[in-house]
């Protein structure tokens, strides 16, 4: 079956780097994906990465593949007061029609000024 | 461009009311999902649909949710009789429709059930 594992809370002192971690189980999956949830707000894309992939650079935010222990892992560069929110980890399976996402129960980032 | 919408933003009912909520997909999207939220855990997907056809329902309860997207645009969905384990944050979101295609949220339909 499909399970998304993350740590719950990560707390982190501003302009450092946060690093967010999460573990999945279907080595189906094809598509791996990071949202972003702020209070009240729906759920916000930050960036993804497909399953031949190993690393990908997005600005400040880079992700780091590990195919072999199912391990995906969001570094966020000089952490600011607006990065403060839910991260989801989130995988997809593709093949068939069904590609609904699977995710985590989120990580939530506290930034310490 | 529009994204998803999603009416209403909150709503409060009672136990055993029925209740019914509304999405409208970004332009052209093709794919549409419904997720429910609990809080504290990460959405879980509850019915795909691709146009106006059901692709996935697997975690739907059909014994009180339904779902629709008549005209493969808008979709509602709706709970009756609700029950106190049905409060969540209903999220719609939509994808262009091409596999592996990056779904897109709404805001979601914040949903307590007294």
């Amino acid at each position: 079956g499909e399970d998304v594992e993350q740590s719950l809370f990560l707390s982190v002192r501003e302009g450092d780097s946060s690093v967010i971690n999460c573990t999945y189980t279907d080595s189906s999956s094809t598509y791996l994906y990071w949202y972003k949830q702020e209070p009240g707000a729906g759920l916000q894309l930050l960036t993804y990465i497909f399953s031949n992939m190993d690393m990908k650079q997005d600005q400040r935010l880079t992700v780091l593949l590990n195919k072999k222990d199912k391990h995906l892992s969001l570094r966020i560069a000089d952490t600011q007061t607006g990065d403060s929110a839910i991260y989801f980890c989130a995988e997809r399976l593709t093949g068939g029609g069904a590609d609904g996402l699977t995710f985590g129960k989120g990580t939530h980032l506290i930034i310490q000024p | 461009e529009a994204g998803v919408a999603q009416s209403p933003r909150y709503k409060i009912i009672e136990k055993r009311q029925s209740v019914a909520f509304w999405c409208n997909p970004i332009s052209g999207h093709a794919t549409l999902y419904w997720y429910q939220q609990i809080l504290g855990q990460g959405p879980k997907l509850l019915i795909q649909f691709q146009n106006n056809g059901v692709v996935d329902d697997s975690q739907l309860p059909k014994d009180r949710f339904s779902a629709e997207r008549l005209k493969g645009v808008d979709s509602t969905l709706k709970i009756q009789p609700a029950k106190l384990e049905d409060s969540a944050v209903y999220l719609c979101a939509s994808s262009h429709g091409t596999a592996g295609e990056t779904q897109y949220f709404g805001p979601g339909t914040r949903l307590l059930v007294l």
